[in-house]
This record gives C-alpha cells, sequence and structure tokens, in this order.
C-alpha cells in the first residue's frame, strides 16, 4: 500500500537550529499540502503545490519556513532559526485532479519538539 | 473569513448508543464540507463529504447533511460501536479551487462496551 509517507515521524531539535522534513505523495498526485497541528486543535494550512508550482501560503507561514516541490512530486518543508512555538505536528496531504472536493490523502506527520 | 466550529469534547458512550456531533460553518459562497477521523495510531483519512446544499454524505453507518440554512454539518450515526473511538475533525474547502481544508478543532469520541 503505497499512501503518503513523511520522514522523519519524530525530530527533536535545539532551539535556534534548522530542520528539514521530507514527504513523499502517492504516486500520480499532483496537489500537495501541508499542515500544522498542535495538541487539541484541528490542522491548520500551510501551504500548497499544484505539480511544482506553489500556489498558496498561509500567513501562518513565517519567513522562516519554506517548502519545495523540485520535480512535483516528494516535497520538503524547511524551518530555519527554530523556535520552541515551532513545536507541532507537521501533516503532508495529497489529491489527484483540480476539484476542490477530491479527497486528500494524510500522511502519518512529523512530530517536531523544540527544546 | 472561513471557519469551522465543532462541539467539545470528549464525547463518551456506551455500545449501540446514537452519536451526535454538531458542526457548524462560516464561509462565503458554496463550500465542500468534511468529516475527517483520525483513529488511535492512525492518520487523517476521509470520513464522508458532500458538495452542496442537502447532499447527505454517507459511509460505515456514518451521515451528515449539508444545511446551507443552518450553515452545519453534524455527524450522526445510530448505533456506536467501540471501534468508532477516535477524533472526529470537521473540515470545509471554501470555493476557490485551491483545495485547502480548513479544520474544526476536533471532537474525541469515546465508546465503551
Amino acid at each position: 500500500d503505497t499512501g503518503v509517507s513523511q520522514d522523519p515521524r519524530h525530530k527533536i531539535t535545539k532551539r535556534g537550529q534548522n530542520v528539514t522534513f521530507r514527504c513523499d505523495p502517492i504516486s500520480e498526485h499532483n496537489r500537495l499540502y501541508w499542515y500544522r497541528q498542535t495538541l487539541g486543535q484541528g490542522p491548520e494550512f500551510l501551504t500548497y503545490f499544484q505539480n511544482e508550482a506553489q500556489l498558496e501560503k498561509s500567513r501562518l507561514l513565517s519567513d522562516r519556513f519554506s517548502a519545495e516541490r523540485p520535480k512535483g512530486s516528494f516535497s520538503t518543508l524547511e524551518i530555519q532559526r527554530t523556535e520552541q512555538g515551532d513545536s507541532a505536528m507537521y501533516l503532508c496531504a495529497s489529491s489527484v485532479g483540480l476539484a476542490e472536493s477530491n479527497e486528500q490523502f494524510f500522511g502519518p506527520g512529523t512530530r517536531l519538539t523544540v527544546l | 473569513g472561513n471557519s469551522v466550529t465543532q462541539m467539545e469534547g470528549p464525547v463518551t458512550l456506551s455500545e449501540e448508543a446514537f452519536l451526535t456531533i454538531n458542526c457548524t460553518y462560516t464561509a462565503t459562497g458554496y463550500p465542500s464540507l468534511f468529516w475527517y477521523v483520525q483513529y488511535p495510531g492512525e492518520g487523517l483519512q476521509l470520513l464522508l463529504k458532500a458538495t452542496k446544499a442537502d447532499d447527505k454524505g454517507s459511509n460505515k453507518g456514518f451521515e451528515a447533511t449539508y444545511r446551507k440554512e443552518t450553515t452545519s454539518f453534524h455527524l450522526e450515526k445510530g448505533s456506536v460501536q467501540v471501534s468508532d473511538s477516535a477524533v472526529y475533525f470537521c473540515a470545509l474547502t471554501p470555493p476557490s479551487n485551491t483545495g485547502k481544508l480548513i479544520f474544526g478543532q476536533g471532537t474525541t469520541l469515546q465508546v465503551k462496551p
């Protein structure tokens, strides 16, 4: 079963360090989304790609955050100069087609802890 | 702006009880509406959806009807099982064709035998 995969599953870092997460979507899916989820809350949209183009970024995505999807396949999310407030679960999701109602398939997430 | 509000949890029910989890939304235009579920130790997965007013989404015995007049999408199940214990998220996608999901805060359901 080749669902959405994310790596690493857990990351512990010290404040001020840079971290990078990877997401591998389902192979034929052209849309890829990043969300952030803190404890007891629903996921919050961060950004999305259609193929390799980053088409929307949330105001939550400060200039310390950058995301790429260089060949329209896997995506990376980098956080520079991490802060304790960045501690959260980072979720990746993918979908096929262009309809807003298409199902998004979620990965297991990367849990980030900033000490 | 666009937002989703769910009833506070946790909700604790006995097996075979009737379930309702309330969800209301604020959106411009006609969003698509979803219920996602997160079982313990698993990722989020789609439970059901509805894309226009008066549509009813259904799956695994769960149902929800898109009510434009009350801006609601309440989740119901006639007889819950222990295996339904999970966190349930109501969500919408605004009619902007990006497909980005806007989630409620989630409602934890615990079903006891």
